[in-house]
C-alpha cells in the first residue's frame, strides 16, 4: 500500500495569506489528522477528520480550519498567515479512531 | 501544561550500547503508549506500543517499560547502531476520552560509530 502522501512538500507564503494543504491517507483509513510541529516543540494536535466529519479539535485559532472528502483526502487551510505559524505541517491516517496513526513526510511551510 | 514530558532534548551514546529515552506524563488517563522515531525531512513512524495492562514490551532491539505507579516510561534500545540517529517522540493516549495522542517535545538520539 502507498503510505500516508501530502502536497506540496515546501511552501513560502508571506504574513496575511493563506494557504491549502493537501494529505492523501493510506487506503482504507478513515481518520485523518493534522498536527503542527515547530522547533523544540513536540507535535501540536490540530483537529482530526472522520468520514467528513471533524470528531476532535485541538487548541488552534479559528484562522486553522481543515476538512475531509468522501474518498477520505482531507484538507487543512490557514488564513491570514503569521509568521509564528512557519512549521511543519503533519498529516497522520488511521483505519479508525483506536488504530495506531501512520504520518506522512509533512509539509514544511515558512511564513515571510 | 504538557501531560507528556521528555526533560532531555539530546542523548549522546556510543554504538553497541545501551540507549534509554525517558517520558513521564501526567494524566492518569492515559492507557496506552506509544514511541514514534522522525528522520529529518520524514514524518514520524511507528515504533513500538504499550497498553497499560502490560509493564513491557519488545520488539528485537526495541523494548519499552511502563511504570503506572510512577507515570514513567522508557525505550530502551539495545545494541544502539547509528542509523538509529533521530528523534523520538513518546506519545500517550486515553482509550476512555477522545483517544487523540499527546505528544512530548522529543529526544534527538546521536549514536556514534
Amino acid at each position: 500500500k502507498a503510505g500516508v502522501t501530502q502536497t506540496p512538500r515546501y511552501l513560502i507564503k508571506t504574513r496575511g495569506q493563506q494557504v491549502t494543504l493537501s494529505c492523501s491517507p493510506i487506503s482504507g483509513h478513515r481518520s485523518v489528522s493534522w498536527y503542527q510541529q515547530t522547533p523544540g516543540q513536540g507535535l501540536q494536535f490540530l483537529f482530526e477528520y472522520f468520514s467528513e466529519t471533524q470528531r476532535n479539535k485541538g487548541n488552534f485559532p479559528g484562522r486553522f480550519s481543515g476538512r475531509q472528502f468522501s474518498n477520505s483526502r482531507s484538507e487543512m487551510n490557514v488564513s491570514t498567515l503569521e509568521l509564528g505559524d512557519s512549521a511543519l505541517y503533519l498529516c497522520a491516517s488511521s483505519q479508525t479512531e483506536l488504530e495506531t496513526q501512520y504520518f506522512g513526510p509533512g509539509t514544511r511551510l515558512l511564513v515571510l | 501544561d504538557q501531560q507528556v514530558k521528555q526533560n532531555s532534548p539530546s542523548l549522546s551514546v556510543q554504538e553497541g550500547r545501551i540507549s534509554i529515552l525517558n517520558c513521564d506524563y501526567t494524566n492518569s488517563m492515559f492507557d496506552y503508549f506509544l514511541w514514534y522515531k522522525k528522520y529529518p525531512a520524514e514524518g514520524p513512524t511507528f515504533l513500538i506500543s504499550i497498553s497499560s495492562i502490560k509493564d513491557k514490551n519488545e520488539d528485537g532491539r526495541f523494548t519499552v517499560f511502563l511504570n503506572k505507579s510512577a507515570k514513567h516510561l522508557s525505550l530502551h534500545i539495545v545494541p544502539s547502531q547509528p542509523g538509529d540517529s533521530a528523534v523520538y517522540f513518546c506519545a500517550a493516549s486515553a482509550s476512555g476520552g477522545s483517544y487523540i495522542p499527546t505528544f512530548g517535545r522529543g529526544t534527538s538520539l546521536i549514536v556514534h560509530p
